[in-house]
Order: structure tokens, then sequence, then C-alpha cells
């Protein structure tokens, strides 16, 4: 069964940081990654889509990384700002479509 | 690009009432949608995949007399939560691939808060 694990839980750094989320699965049979962000109370906003054939996508400030073989992405997010805060979904799409999330990790930028 | 729809976001209903939600590809043909349930602090929970023109395949632990759910248009799926008691306020969302293409980024709708008192 894939299980998929972000960490940290939550992260809160100052305005102007480079930061690295964390994201494993434990089924390597995926055929893609997805990053999303999440307001408070709101729907998803698609960040990055990683194919299982691609090593890792950019997105202006945003960076992600696929490594299939041991499990493992990153979102990279670059000179951090405020408006950044909210929570980091990752997903693996595995057969069927079937989606498998993550719990998130909570940012929170201070100004 | 392509958007799916999602409706109403907000639904505050007595307990034993049904409620419908609807979720719509704006443009662009899903044969296969998927919904979901957030509960407060945790991630989004796969109930159901559903599908056009059939049956709805869904995860285990989901009642599916409890969440019905129809497809019945290549842009149109809902989603009835039947006789809802206050153990099914949740956050409930729709997602469609772009396209039908696995290799495409999953469309979510904005979601739908539904509160049973």
């Amino acid at each position: 069964k894939q299980e998929v694990t972000q960490i940290p839980a939550a992260l809160s750094v100052p305005e102007g940081e480079n930061l690295v989320l964390n994201c494993s699965f434990t089924d390597s049979a995926i055929y893609n990654l997805q990053w999303f962000r999440q307001d408070p109370g709101k729907g998803l906003t698609s960040l990055l889509l990683i194919q299982s054939s691609q090593r890792e996508q950019t997105s202006g400030r945003l960076n992600a990384s696929l490594d299939k073989s041991s499990g493992r992405s990153t979102l990279y997010i670059a000179a951090s700002q405020p408006g950044d805060s909210a929570t980091y979904l990752c997903a693996v799409i595995a057969g069927g479509f079937k989606t498998i999330f993550g719990a998130g990790t909570r940012l929170f930028v201070k100004a | 690009g392509a958007v799916v729809s999602q409706h109403p976001s907000w639904v505050i209903c007595k307990s034993g009432t049904s409620v419908k939600i609807e979720c719509r590809s704006l443009d662009f043909q899903a044969t296969t949608m998927f919904w979901y349930r957030q509960f407060p602090k945790q991630s989004l929970m796969l109930m159901a995949t559903s599908n056009e023109g059939s049956k709805a395949t869904y995860e285990q632990g989901v009642e599916k007399d409890k969440f019905l759910i129809n497809h019945a248009s290549l842009t149109l799926s809902t989603l009835t939560v039947t006789s809802a008691h206050p153990e099914d306020s949740s956050f409930y969302i729709c997602s469609a691939p772009d396209g039908g293409r696995v290799d495409q980024p999953q469309h979510f709708g904005d979601g739908t808060r539904l509160s049973i008192l």
C-alpha cells in the first residue's frame, strides 16, 4: 500500500530564507508526483508536476526534484515571502490515476 | 487552462438531509473524476473514483450507499451525501486529470465545506 510522508509537519522561517520541504513515498511504481499549495479553507493549487521519467521541474522560485528509486521528492522554495505561507501537499499518482497525498507541511513565513 | 468547478462551496444543513455536490470540468472532457474528503488539519483522503457511464469505485471503508456518485456526462460528476449526520461534516474536493491523461496534472475544484448541524 502506497504511503506518502512529508517532513517537517510545520515550519516557521523569516522572510528571505531558502527552504526545503521533503516528501517520501513507499512504492516507487508511480506515474508522476505533484506538489500543491493549499490556503486555509481553500482548494488546491497545483505548483509543479514531475513525470516519473523526470528528475526535476522548476517554476519561478520553486524547484521540485524526484528520485523515484529512493522514493523521495523535495520542494525547494527560494527567497521565501510571507505570501508563501500555506500548507504544501505532495501527492503521488499511481495506476488508475489514484492519487495519494501526504499530510502536508504547514509553512509560515514571517515578515 | 483547464478548470474544474465545484458547487456549492459551502453547505450548512440539518441532520438527516441529503446534500448534492457538483463537480464540472469546464473546458475539457473528464471520463474519470475523483472525490476526496479532508478533515481539519488532515490530508486529503480519496473516497471514490467516478467513471463516466459506469459505476463508481469506492475506497475501502467508504460506504457507497452513503456517498452516491453519478457521472452522467463527460463534464459532470455529482456526489450526494445521503441522510447526512454531524460526523459527515468535512471538506469535500473533486479532481479530474487534464484531458484524461495520467501524464497531465490533476485539476482540483475549490472544495465544498459541509457542516451538518
